[in-house]
């Protein structure tokens, strides 16, 4: 399956203060995938980021709040900004991943805490 | 929106028990994905659905993509310890479409 890696594994931050997450894979992949698991629940699509042109976002999420880069077909960036207490949760990238039968790879994801 | 329940919510079994577990959906899906997350980490795809009807197993664990398409179930045969973990369905509508994930089924295995 594809191999991604993600940055910051953890993180603890203050509120007000931003936090951007970084997501590179080892294959090139179209489309890339951000999802919030809040603490002991499900995953909630944020946004899908195609590499040339704006991530789009799902119902509840928006730009200013999480923006998106998605530079090239390799890597992406979430960032969660203006944070609060509400925000703390694991925050995981996701790739469509024809070496797994097309199934989808997540990576291992950012446990957010903010303080 | 879709939305897909999953059940049951948790489970405790001993070591050596077989578990059901399964997911309905309100829409039609053309994918069933089943995930399994263990602390700390991502979820780690464990069968993926193609067709209805469709049967797959991986080693002790078979899933069926449903004949109305808006259900699949995960069956894990001779638990064990390791089994220990949250389960998630997943479906897709169409190719590239957004997953819908259930709410899990957090599996206690007792030795």
């Amino acid at each position: 399956s594809a191999v991604i890696s993600q940055k910051p594994s953890r993180d603890i931050c203050q509120r007000g203060t931003s936090l951007t997450i970084q997501c590179q894979v080892d294959s090139q992949v179209t489309m890339m995938f951000w999802y919030r698991q809040q603490p002991g629940q499900s995953l909630t699509l944020i946004a899908t980021a195609n590499q040339g042109s704006e991530a789009t976002y799902e119902s509840g999420f928006v730009i200013d709040k999480f923006p998106i880069s998605r530079p090239n077909l390799t890597f992406s960036t979430l960032t969660v900004s203006n944070m609060s207490p509400e925000d703390s949760s694991i925050y995981l990238c996701s790739v469509e991943d024809y070496r797994s039968n097309y199934g989808y790879t997540f990576g291992s994801g950012t446990r957010l805490t903010v303080v | 929106g879709q939305q897909l329940n999953q059940s049951p919510q948790s489970m405790f079994i001993q070591e050596g028990e077989d578990v059901s577990m399964n997911c309905t959906s309100s829409s039609i899906f053309n994918t069933w994905l089943w995930y399994k997350q263990d602390p700390g980490e991502g979820p780690v795809l464990l069968i993926a659905l193609y067709k209805a009807g469709e049967l797959t197993s991986n080693g002790r664990l078979t899933a069926q993509f449903g004949i109305t398409r808006k259900d699949s179930f995960l069956n894990i045969s001779a638990s064990i310890p390791s089994d220990v973990g949250i389960y998630f369905c997943a479906g897709q509508e169409t190719s590239g479409s957004r997953l819908t994930f259930g709410e899990g089924t957090q599996l206690t295995v007792n030795p």
